[in-house]
């Protein structure tokens, strides 16, 4: 079964300082790749996907993730850390072919002070 | 505004109790998902629907139930509850695999 793993319940960095949430997957053959946030009591939005185009994915908010077969990661990165941006972070993964649902790693929590 | 609609946003009841949760998908979404989150267990798969059928189902108890009406909106139904059961309820609707899945804002069910 596919699965992602993401390293640090807890991430902790500065206004302005860079973002790096790592998620890692579990696949010999490249899956779909999403990023979710969720805020404090709030649903789970979007922030951008990998989906076979290209590695480098820009989603909203200023985010990004590198896809890289080599590594079978799908780290989320921002240059530069806004208060805004505390929250939940969720990696998830589903297979590109066949049927299978969305499966999301642990969640990262993303702690930024000024 | 996600475009996905649940209700009731809480609900509180007792042990042994049944509740009913509610979900309208996007307009035009015809795969409905439940999803159960909780602190020790994460997000978790309950069920899928796609256009009044089920799809797929994940780690959803037998005393949880769902269906998918012909409107296509979806209920979540829980029954003989347990304090363990205290979560929070998520439905996402989907047009397709590669966009990913769109989430409503939840249900929060504490059982007392």
């Amino acid at each position: 079964a596919q699965s992602v793993t993401q390293l640090g319940s807890h991430v902790s960095v500065s206004e302005g300082a860079l973002v790096l949430l790592r998620c890692n997957y579990s696949s010999s053959v490249p899956p779909y790749l999403f990023w979710y946030v969720q805020y404090p009591n709030q649903g789970l939005q979007l922030l951008l996907k990998y989906t076979s185009a290209a590695t480098l994915v820009k989603g909203i908010n200023g985010f990004e993730a590198e896809f890289k077969k080599s590594e079978t990661s799908f780290h989320l990165t921002k240059p530069s850390a806004h208060m805004s941006d505390a929250a939940e972070y969720f990696c998830a993964v589903i297979p590109n072919s066949g049927y299978s649902t969305l499966t999301f790693g642990k969640g990262t929590m993303l702690l930024v002070s000024p | 505004d996600s475009g996905v609609t649940q209700t009731p946003k809480h609900l509180i009841t007792a042990t042994g109790q049944r509740v009913t949760l509610r979900c309208s998908p996007r307009s035009g979404d015809l795969s409905v998902y439940w999803y159960q989150q909780s602190l020790d267990q994460g997000l978790q798969f309950l069920i899928q629907y796609y256009n009044g059928e089920e799809r797929a189902k994940g780690n959803i108890l037998e005393r949880f139930s769902a269906q998918q009406f012909p409107d296509l909106h979806s209920e979540l139904n829980l029954s003989s509850l347990e304090l363990g059961d205290s979560a929070l309820y998520f439905c996402a609707s989907s047009v397709g695999t590669a966009y990913g899945y769109t989430f409503g804002s939840g249900t929060r069910l504490t059982v007392v």
